[in-house]
């Protein structure tokens, strides 16, 4: 499977946006781009996904590099609400298009 | 429902005795998936079941795990004589078939071996 990558933890101000960063140099032409947080003590939760262009939602906003080795997940203000694991993960043809959790990163809202 | 229900929400357990986690995904969500998480650890893939297909248990890391999924809807993932590293947090998913679908979690059971 082809993996991302993604810094351990981030820090924002409260009100502020926030752009998440994830590498995936090895993306095939078939890989969804997806994103998952998990708040404390939650199960995962949907953020957003894409393929090619940028896809904006209620929850937020995915940016995607013109060769696809790179995405952004944009949340544009910030909330204490916010604070969770965020997961860039990449979809393919794999047995059961199962999603492979990495590590994730850590954001933290300071208020 | 409107989303993915597990039951129960949390269960302690003898070490030694069977337990069942139950599923319930959302209507019409032909995959499920479980994973388990142990505490401050990541997701761990243990199972997933795509309609009436074999399910890929290649994520099962015993064989004291098994699962099952009636009708293609309703899910139990039972853990028999339990240990103690089996503690952690299980959590099911499901989702249309298709790469463009996301995920919709339950909100898991948190099981403890004592």
């Amino acid at each position: 499977d082809a993996k991302t990558t993604q810094p351990n933890s981030m820090e924002s101000n409260e009100e502020e946006p926030v752009h998440l960063p994830c590498n995936h140099s090895t993306i095939s032409g078939t890989d969804y781009i997806h994103w998952y947080r998990q708040l404390p003590s939650q199960g995962p939760e949907y953020v957003i996904h894409g393929l090619t262009s940028n896809v904006n939602n209620r929850m937020a906003s995915l940016a995607i590099a013109e060769d696809r080795k790179s995405s952004t997940l944009i949340l544009h203000r910030a909330t204490l609400r916010d604070a969770a694991v965020y997961y860039c993960i990449l979809r393919g043809n794999n047995a059961g298009n199962m999603l492979t959790f990495g590590g994730g990163t850590r954001l933290m809202v300071k208020p | 429902g409107a989303g993915v229900s597990q039951s129960p929400s949390n269960k302690v357990t003898e070490k030694g005795k069977d337990v069942e986690l139950r599923c319930d995904p959302i209507s019409g969500h032909t995959a499920l998936y479980w994973y388990r998480q142990s505490l401050g650890q990541g997701l761990e893939f243990l199972i997933y079941f795509q309609g009436n297909s074999a399910p890929d248990k290649s994520g099962l890391p015993s064989d004291r795990f098994s699962a099952e999924r009636t009708g293609g809807s309703v899910s139990t993932l039972t853990i028999q004589r339990t240990q103690q590293e089996d503690s952690a947090v299980y959590l099911c998913a499901s989702s249309p078939r298709g790469l463009g679908y996301g995920y919709t979690f339950g909100s898991g059971t948190r099981l403890t071996v004592v």
